[in-house]
């Protein structure tokens, strides 16, 4: 079964420096992969996807992501981090494309 | 944003009392999606439905039933509601060639 491992339950970074938010997963084919941002008490916000082509990926609000078959990775980051971007990341890959159907990592919380 | 409601955004409940939560959406996407968030757990997939009367259970579907008369909402019914259901529970519409899904606010269920 498809599955996603999101290794850092916590990372705290200062303002202006550079993130990486880890994301493993497990999955036979080539992936759908995203990136979700939760703000406290929101609901999650699509920051960026990767379907096929080139392997780094633009997102909103400066992130980006690199998804590297050999790793199984989808690894997402920021070069300067702003005090806004403090939230609650989720990995997410398609488990069922016919329903469309998503698996989520456990989440990674972002302190700045 | 897209649009998605759902209602209740906070309820308190007793043990043993039925309880139902709605998801209205305004897009027209074929696909919802009813979510549970819990610490450490992510979001887990309760259930889903992919047309009009056509429903399917999740990977935490135990204790919850759900129904979908109309396109635009999406009913999830805790039958007979246990303190293991208290959580935030989030609705998600999906319906595009892009498999992004998009969610609503959340709502808070405490159940005492």
């Amino acid at each position: 079964a498809q599955s996603v491992t999101q290794p850092d339950i916590h990372i705290t970074v200062s303002e202006g420096a550079s993130l990486e938010l880890r994301c493993n997963y497990s999955y036979g084919a080539t992936p759908y992969l995203f990136w979700y941002v939760q703000s406290p008490g929101q609901g999650l916000q699509l920051l960026l996807k990767y379907f096929s082509g080139d392997t780094l990926v633009q997102g909103i609000k400066g992130f980006e992501a690199e998804f590297k078959r050999s790793q199984s990775s989808f690894n997402l980051r920021k070069p300067s981090v702003h005090w806004s971007d403090a939230a609650e990341y989720f990995c997410a890959v398609i488990s069922d494309g016919g329903f469309q159907k998503l698996v989520f990592g456990t989440g990674t919380r972002l302190l700045v | 944003d897209a649009g998605i409601t759902q209602s209740p955004r906070h309820k308190v409940t007793e043990t043993g009392t039925p309880v139902t939560l709605r998801c209205h959406q305004t897009e027209n996407h074929r696909y919802m999606y009813w979510y549970r968030q819990d610490p450490g757990h992510g979001l887990r997939l309760i259930h889903y439905s992919y047309g009009v009367k056509d429903t399917d259970k999740g990977e935490v579907s135990d204790g919850y039933s759900v129904s979908r008369s109309k396109t635009e909402d999406f009913l999830l019914t805790l039958e007979s509601a246990t303190s293991s259901q208290t959580s935030v529970y989030f609705c998600a519409i999906s319906g595009g060639r892009s498999y992004e899904q998009y969610f609503g606010p959340g709502t808070r269920l405490t159940v005492t």
